[in-house]
């Protein structure tokens, strides 16, 4: 089945600082890729939609300039908080969208990379 | 997006089957329903998909009455191991847009 990764798995970092969160699918090419955030005992919810070579699309109320995604190839997908705070720790999840064929489209997801900033 | 409807939490107990319904009144022609299962402090994991009547894999079946306005996602024999958030989630696919999570399910199962 189709893999996907995200690099660190938790991250522990000082507040002012930034912090880069990779997420690669390893068997497969995707265009489309979605980050996630979660809190303890919360749903996911989605943070942007990241188009591969293109600007990311971001929900409302996501700091477009706080939280950098870049697209660049079709396997990776990077989210860059910047200038990270205690309130910016959290569960963070990437996904990418893989189509088997065409009757089935499925999303897979990450193991999702735990950040405290202190 | 269709907005999906879940119970909050569910009991169960090993050797059981645990069927966890999803209310979607406003599910669109176009719309899938897909079940994810969510361990703590782990990304979500694809269970099921279908679009109507039955579908069924080697972990679960989904049930979809003729109206599609909801789901039955069934789970035979649990164990354990089974104690997770399963979430439901109505979307299209195809189209390629994000899925937007509900509260989800919290399943413990016991023994």
């Amino acid at each position: 089945g189709a893999v996907v990764s995200q690099h660190p798995s938790w991250v522990i970092c000082k507040s002012g600082t930034s912090v880069k969160i990779e997420c690669r699918s390893l068997d497969f090419q995707a265009t489309t890729m979605f980050w996630y955030r979660q809190f303890p005992k919360q749903s996911l919810m989605l943070m942007a939609t990241s188009n591969e070579g293109s600007k990311a699309t971001y929900e409302q109320g996501v700091e477009k300039d706080k939280f950098l995604i870049n697209h660049a190839s079709l396997t990776l997908s990077t989210l860059t908080v910047t200038s990270a705070h205690p309130e910016d720790s959290s569960f963070y999840i990437c996904s990418a969208r893989a189509v088997r064929d065409s009757l089935s489209y499925e999303q897979y997801f990450g193991p999702g990379t735990r950040l405290t900033v202190t | 997006l269709a907005k999906t409807t879940q119970p909050i939490s569910m009991d169960s107990y090993e050797g059981q089957e645990v069927n966890i319904t999803c209310s979607h009144n406003n599910i669109a022609t176009n719309d899938y329903i897909t079940w994810y299962q969510q361990f703590p402090s782990q990304g979500p994991r694809f269970i099921i998909q279908g679009y109507k009547t039955k579908v069924t894999n080697e972990v679960a079946s989904l049930f979809i009455p003729a109206d599609r306005k909801s789901s039955t996602l069934s789970l035979p024999r649990v164990s354990l191991s089974d104690t997770a958030v399963y979430y439901c989630l109505v979307g299209d696919p195809p189209a390629g847009t994000a899925l937007i999570f509900g509260k989800g399910t919290t399943l413990s199962v016991s023994s």
